[in-house]
């Protein structure tokens, strides 16, 4: 079946402008994640969903950064007044459920956003 | 200190060797442990799962954890240049962070004929 899909797969901006990152979790998954990967570090956690309700964004850097999932499928990124240090791959990854145990998170190619 | 550190390497082995990647952490409410294999440019791809202390055999892969001294590794067999990645070591948050999967910062492996 599909896997989890991210559009863009880049996305240049410039310093200030509003961004939407667009991800497509696996179909039935209820848990959706967001994280941020820069060059030469592992993924950084942004934000968590269980269905529609973030779970928890304490990974969100600052109020610039929004999340939103409104019918417990597709979720959007978005990044307001966008900063160089934003410049990184941002990841969304997908699992059937969540909890303390065994799910499986899939991640998605990632959408490669720069900030000039 | 952060939460999930791996040797940082790069880590370099002969085609046909064992190559053993290694990873601890901090947190000692983590419950779940997974290994990622990240080519460049691409997604992080799962490749072994760890629950429980000891180990477990995949293939060529065979996972280790020992929760007493907080750490994991990595042992991938018979080597191949296929296998040259970069693996990212993550641990499930404890608490109430179900969801988070916290993420060393990846060891780069290159496996040369």
């Amino acid at each position: 079946g599909a896997g989890v899909s991210q559009t863009p797969s880049n996305k240049v901006t410039e310093k200030g402008k509003y961004v939407e990152l667009r991800c497509d979790p696996i179909s039935g998954h209820t848990a959706l994640y967001w994280y941020r990967q820069s060059l030469g570090q592992g993924p950084e956690f942004l934000i968590y969903f269980q269905g529609t309700g973030a779970a928890d964004d304490s990974g969100l850097p600052n109020d610039r950064f929004f999340a939103v999932r409104p019918e417990g499928s597709v979720s959007t990124l978005k990044i307001q007044r966008t900063e160089r240090g934003d410049s990184a791959v941002y990841l969304c990854a997908s699992s059937p459920n969540s909890g303390p145990s065994t799910d499986t998170q899939y991640f998605g190619p990632g959408t490669r956003l720069t900030v000039l | 200190q952060k939460e999930v550190e791996q040797n940082s390497g790069p880590l370099s082995v002969p085609e046909g060797a064992i190559a053993s990647l290694n990873c601890t952490y901090s947190d000692r409410g983590s419950q779940s442990f997974f290994w990622y294999r990240q080519y460049s440019g691409k997604s992080p791809e799962l490749i072994m799962s760890i629950y429980s202390n000891g180990d477990k055999e995949d293939g060529r892969f065979t996972a280790q954890l020992n929760k007493a001294s907080q750490y994991v590794s990595l042992l991938i067999r018979d080597s191949q240049p296929s296998d040259s990645a970069t693996y990212l070591c993550a641990a499930y948050a404890g608490g109430t962070s179900y969801g988070k999967l916290t993420f060393g910062q990846g060891t780069i492996l290159t496996v040369h004929p």
